[in-house]
């Protein structure tokens, strides 16, 4: 079955702490993004990559990192930099040079 | 700014009543607008791309409608396996393909 699959399902960090989600894709698609979901508001945009070995800024990504070395994996690592952590984090893929992105079933992050 | 707006946030049916859901965007030039279902705790699902005004898609009792400024989600004879928060996003011409999204609706269908 391809999917995209995200792990764990929740994550607890305590204060200072960096913690690391999973992204994995079997869909070979090129492109992977991270959004970041929080009540009442739309999907913010955290990273992206388009391409192994390269990825941007989105909109929101002060204390977060991320690594894109192989094409399947697109880890996402929040750093002790990032002040308000919880929220639901939603990986996504698409085809190249095709608009659609299909979503992975997400990570709840929460503080100690 | 470009800016996605989606209303009511929230919206509650009898089942078999039918109604609409609104996504206005402001935008420097459109790619496409998506819609997507998102049931409680899980990632969104995809439902619809819409390319270009006056294109519409239909699946079961879901039809996407696209003008120049709007998109409409309608919904006719709902059932409670409907309910959900239904999103809405757009990808702007020349962008890397990245999304911006409305904050969604949230359906409630009563039995």
């Amino acid at each position: 079955d391809g999917g995209i699959t995200q792990s764990p399902k929740y994550l607890f960090r305590k204060e200072g702490q960096n913690v690391t989600l999973s992204c994995e894709q079997n869909l070979n698609h090129d492109a992977m993004y991270w959004y970041r979901q929080d009540p009442g508001q739309g999907l913010r945009l955290i990273y992206y990559s388009q391409i192994v070995n390269d990825f941007q800024k989105g909109d929101i990504a002060e204390g977060y990192s991320v690594s894109r070395e192989k094409k399947e994996s697109f880890p996402l690592t929040v750093t002790s930099a990032q002040k308000n952590p919880t929220a639901f984090y939603l990986c996504a893929s698409s085809m190249p040079h095709q608009e659609t992105q299909y979503f992975g079933p997400g990570t709840r992050l929460l503080v100690l | 700014e470009d800016q996605v707006t989606q209303s009511p946030e929230a919206l509650r049916l009898q089942e078999g009543e039918s109604s609409s859901l609104n996504c206005s965007y402001t935008v420097s030039g459109l790619r496409g607008l998506f819609w997507y279902r998102q049931d409680p705790g899980k990632g969104p699902e995809f439902l619809f791309t819409l390319y270009s005004a006056g294109e519409e898609k239909e699946k079961e009792r879901l039809k996407a409608t696209l003008t120049k400024k709007e998109s409409f989600l309608h919904i006719t004879a709902p059932k409670p396996e409907d309910s959900a928060t239904y999103l809405c996003a757009v990808q702007i011409r020349g962008s890397q393909g990245n999304l911006i999204f409305g904050k969604g609706t949230k359906l409630s269908v009563k039995p």
